[in-house]
């Protein structure tokens, strides 16, 4: 059975903090790693990762694929209290099924 | 954990027909249910947010008399897309928020996903 798993389910920093959140994965068929943020009204995509070892970044976040430890980490430095939100793991396994992990609830403290 | 599914996992249909997709929380009642839309580049839009015993509410631009939902039950939200045409075609997912899941309330939990081609 086709699986996502992320870790920690839920994280407690304060501003100013770098965290590391994982997820890892059980699937059949890969062909992308996404994740995303979700706050209000619909989770907002961050990235899709391919290929491993190849870091994406964007401002203070950044991710990277491991295929052979069928992981990912999604790093966030210099943490503010905007980035409290759920980051969610999906994995599609391309066609029909895109599989998303329990996602991982980030508190930011003033 | 908890689990939710969606049928069929894809669908192909004629321009002009309806298609219905169902959402199911499989092992927790979940008292509200949400489908989105994926758009090209991963991105996710929420069509329109359903509970249970009650109308859904619509996000702004979303025709309600085109995308039909049903929350008829804790466990089963259905979406259906009425006079299908192949703009239509997309990838929806349903995720559904659980009434009570004890150090998680009120957690949402994504489906798999169901693709529609309309040729």
């Amino acid at each position: 059975e086709d699986k996502v798993v992320q870790s920690p389910l839920s994280l407690v920093v304060h501003e100013g903090d770098t965290v590391t959140l994982n997820c890892s994965y059980e699937v059949t068929n890969f062909r992308s790693l996404l994740w995303y943020k979700q706050e209000k009204k619909a989770p907002t995509f961050l990235f899709m990762l391919t290929s491993s070892g190849i870091e994406k970044k964007s401002g203070r976040l950044s991710s990277i694929l491991d295929k052979k430890e069928l992981s990912s980490i999604l790093n966030i430095t210099a943490t503010q209290t905007g980035d409290s939100a759920i980051y969610l793991c999906a994995v599609d396994t391309g066609g029909f099924k895109t599989i998303f992990g329990a996602g991982t609830r980030l508190f930011v403290k003033a | 954990g908890a689990v939710v599914s969606q049928h069929p996992s894809w669908v192909i249909c004629k321009s002009g027909t309806s298609v219905k997709i169902e959402c199911r929380s499989l092992d927790f009642q979940a008292t509200t249910m949400f489908w989105y839309r994926q758009f090209p580049k991963q991105s996710l839009m929420l069509m329109a947010t359903s509970n249970e015993g009650s109308k859904a509410t619509y996000e702004q631009g979303v025709e309600k008399d085109k995308f039909l939902i049903n929350h008829a039950s804790l466990t089963l939200s259905t979406l259906t897309v009425t006079s299908a045409h192949p703009e239509d075609s997309s990838f929806y997912i349903c995720s559904a928020r659980a009434a009570l899941t004890g150090g998680r309330k009120n957690e949402q939990f994504f489906g798999p996903g169901t693709r529609l081609t309309v040729l």
